[in-house]
């Protein structure tokens, strides 16, 4: 079973600038998930979709953070305009279902200067 | 609001030592419980998955127990080696929502 995929590994903006962030999670894996990680902490979480619908956004930084997943299969997530607060590495997951273990990806680091 | 605190913070210990890391949570309605294991720079690896109706889970050296009414899991390793060096996660599971403890860092020093 292949894993979930992300892309870029690494990305280094400069404030102000734009970025986007691209997952594929597990075939068949109707639940998928953003998690933004700041060093030396946890993972939070910014966006749950099941399918291609969103089941939890509280934590998403919406006036400047946007993710969508077209046909419940791939998904992005933007940051526009980026922040130095932003600098994270951003985790992709899904599962078969909510309430099903996870699997993440090897996530995104972003640093922002 | 759930809320999930792993102590220690971090940990070392000499190899072939056995050893346990703690997670606790406050609220007992979970679905499941999940160990990660990340290295720097990397994302997470899951270890272990217990299930509510479970009481423990083995992988290998890997033994990780759940007690809900206590709010309480255990990760116990056994045999320790510098492999094993890394930042472990539990993740709990309520109604469509995990939230992740702060992690315990793990040095095994050969």
């Amino acid at each position: 079973e292949a894993g979930v995929a992300q892309s870029p590994r690494y990305k280094i903006i400069e404030k102000r600038q734009s970025v986007a962030f691209w997952c594929n999670p597990i075939s068949g894996h109707a639940t998928l998930y953003w998690y933004q990680q700041i060093l030396g902490q946890g993972p939070k979480l910014l966006i749950q979709f099941q399918n291609n619908g969103v089941v939890d956004d509280s934590q998403l930084p919406k006036d400047r953070f946007s993710a969508e997943r077209l046909k419940g299969v791939d998904s992005t997530l933007k940051i526009q305009p980026a922040k130095l607060e932003d600098s994270a590495v951003y985790l992709c997951a899904s599962s078969v279902e909510a309430n099903y273990g996870y699997t993440f990806g090897s996530g995104t680091r972003l640093t922002v200067v | 609001k759930q809320e999930v605190t792993q102590i220690p913070a971090a940990l070392s210990v000499p190899e072939g030592e056995n050893l346990v890391l703690n997670c606790s949570f406050t609220d007992s309605a979970i679905y499941n419980l999940q160990w990660f294991r990340q290295d720097p720079g990397k994302g997470l690896t899951s270890l272990l998955l217990i299930q509510s109706s479970q009481r423990e889970q083995t992988s290998g050296r890997l033994n990780a127990s759940l007690d809900k009414s206590s709010g309480r899991s255990t990760l116990y390793i056994a045999a320790s080696q510098p492999g094993d060096s890394a930042t472990y996660l539990c993740a709990v599971g309520g109604y469509q929502k995990v939230t992740f403890g702060t992690g315990t860092k793990l040095q095994v020093i050969p």
